[in-house]
């Protein structure tokens, strides 16, 4: 089944405890996209990916980083997180970029930061 | 960035009654998209559609890019349609999507 699989999906931390949020799509697909989602604020891109080792920011990039050493695989990593980055996560993927394809989400990582 | 409005902000339904959503862009786009997002926070692709008209099932959607709007047309609605409603437009030589901010319906038995 082609889907978009993220891990974990809930998640409560701690201010400044490092962690990554991972994503894996089986669709081969080059473009992939990490969203966060706040209420009022609707969908808003952190990172995105058009291929193996090509990143670059979204509009919210602060606290965040990315990297894609693998085509299937682009992980969120949040180096210290903060009480704002309390969010709804969402990656999602496509086949050739935002440009051109329909977009896949995965299930959405909801991430709680005390 | 590029400015995306979806109206109306809220709209509560009777099962079996038709409806419009509407977005609006504010500059010329290549890419526009509808999704749903369930009241389980699944987000699920309904349309790719830049230009031109679209049906699946109960579902149409129609975008007028010249004109910078897009309409998604709910006939017969069902509880099932419930959830929110977003619309993504994407720029010529951008790699990004602009989302809306929803629209949330409410389909009442």
């Amino acid at each position: 089944e082609a889907q978009v699989t993220q891990n974990p999906r809930y998640l409560i931390t701690v201010t400044g405890k490092k962690l990554t949020v991972t994503c894996s799509q089986n669709m081969n697909h080059e473009y992939m996209s990490w969203y966060r989602q706040d209420p009022g604020l609707g969908l808003r891109q952190i990172y995105y990916s058009m291929n193996v080792e090509v990143t670059d920011k979204g509009d919210v990039p602060e606290g965040y980083k990315v990297s894609r050493k693998e085509k299937r695989n682009f992980p969120l990593i949040l180096e210290s997180p903060s009480p704002n980055q309390t969010s709804l996560y969402f990656c999602a993927s496509s086949y050739r970029g935002a440009r051109t394809g329909e977009l896949f989400f995965g299930e959405g990582s909801r991430l709680t930061v005390l | 960035g590029i400015q995306v409005e979806q109206s109306p902000p809220d709209l509560i339904l009777q099962e079996g009654a038709n409806s419009t959503l509407r977005c609006n862009f504010s500059d010329s786009v290549n890419n526009l998209q509808w999704f749903h997002q369930n009241p389980w926070g699944q987000l699920i692709n309904l349309f790719y559609i830049p230009s031109g008209t679209k049906q699946n099932g109960r579902l149409s959607a129609t975008t007028v890019a010249t004109e910078r709007y897009s309409l998604l047309y709910i006939s017969s609605s069902q509880t099932t349609d419930s959830g929110v409603y977003f619309c993504a437009v994407g720029q010529t030589g951008a790699n990004n999507l602009f989302f809306g901010t929803g629209t949330r319906l409410t389909v009442i038995p």
